[in-house]
């Protein structure tokens, strides 16, 4: 089962940022935060990784609370080719167990 | 920089019948995961090969089994097709305790897309 929990759909306007939030509250210490987007019928895109700094890439920022249970991936400026399936994911990175343990994830639409 | 690719794009089987599906890892990658994602649902792991070898399996039967060659492409194989099995199979590739920070970051093909009738 997944380890993470993600609100099943939300909307924002083209040109805001959108804030995707998951909680992740049976986080283990050395498992990280992992967020995937998926657009209609295609492969996963990696989108972005952390363990309990906030980390920024040249697609999105991710915010990890303190206490490493929730986190929050924002698209700065969100475009209409952002709409997808965003999935939060929390493994370990390396080794045996590296698998990535999908849920249903959240679906992001832009709006004009 | 070549990305994951994957064959077939698409293919239809009918029940009984057997598949094999390819992947080609990410340049510089020498780990494979293979995962079926059904309709509406998100990607359910599979199992995953390094050094040749199948590492660890998600709760699959049998009827699906890998192979991984020394050019670190990879095969997927699945016997006795049920209908059940109608799905996107996606491949990810990734670098056994290397990449930024030494994290095994995976990276996902484009998929295959079975259908079984």
């Amino acid at each position: 089962d997944a380890k993470t929990t993600q609100p099943p759909s939300m909307d924002c306007a083209e040109g805001r940022a959108a804030n995707l939030p998951c909680n992740h509250s049976t986080i283990s210490g050395n498992e990280y935060v992992y967020w995937y987007r998926q657009i209609h019928s295609q492969g996963p895109q990696y989108i972005i990784h952390g363990l309990k700094n906030n980390e920024t890439n040249e697609m999105a920022s991710l915010i990890i609370t303190e206490d490493r249970k929730s986190s929050t991936l924002i698209l700065p400026h969100a475009t209409l080719r952002d709409t997808a399936v965003y999935y939060c994911i929390v493994s370990v990175p390396t080794g045996a167990n590296s698998k990535l343990t999908f849920g249903k994830g959240i679906t992001l639409s832009v709006r004009p | 920089d070549a990305g994951v690719t994957q064959s077939p794009t698409h293919l239809i089987k009918t029940r009984g019948q057997q598949v094999t599906l390819r992947c080609s890892p990410k340049s510089g990658h020498d780990t494979v995961s293979w995962y079926q994602q059904a309709l509406g649902q998100g990607p359910q792991f599979i199992f995953q090969y390094y050094e040749e070898e199948e590492r660890q399996r998600g709760n699959f039967p049998d009827r699906f089994s890998g192979h991984q060659f020394p050019n670190y492409s990879s095969e997927l194989n699945v016997n006795a097709l049920l209908l059940g099995d109608s799905a996107l199979y996606l491949c990810a590739s990734s670098l056994a305790g290397g990449g930024v920070g030494g994290l095994d970051t995976q990276y996902f093909g484009p998929g295959t897309r079975l259908t079984v009738l």
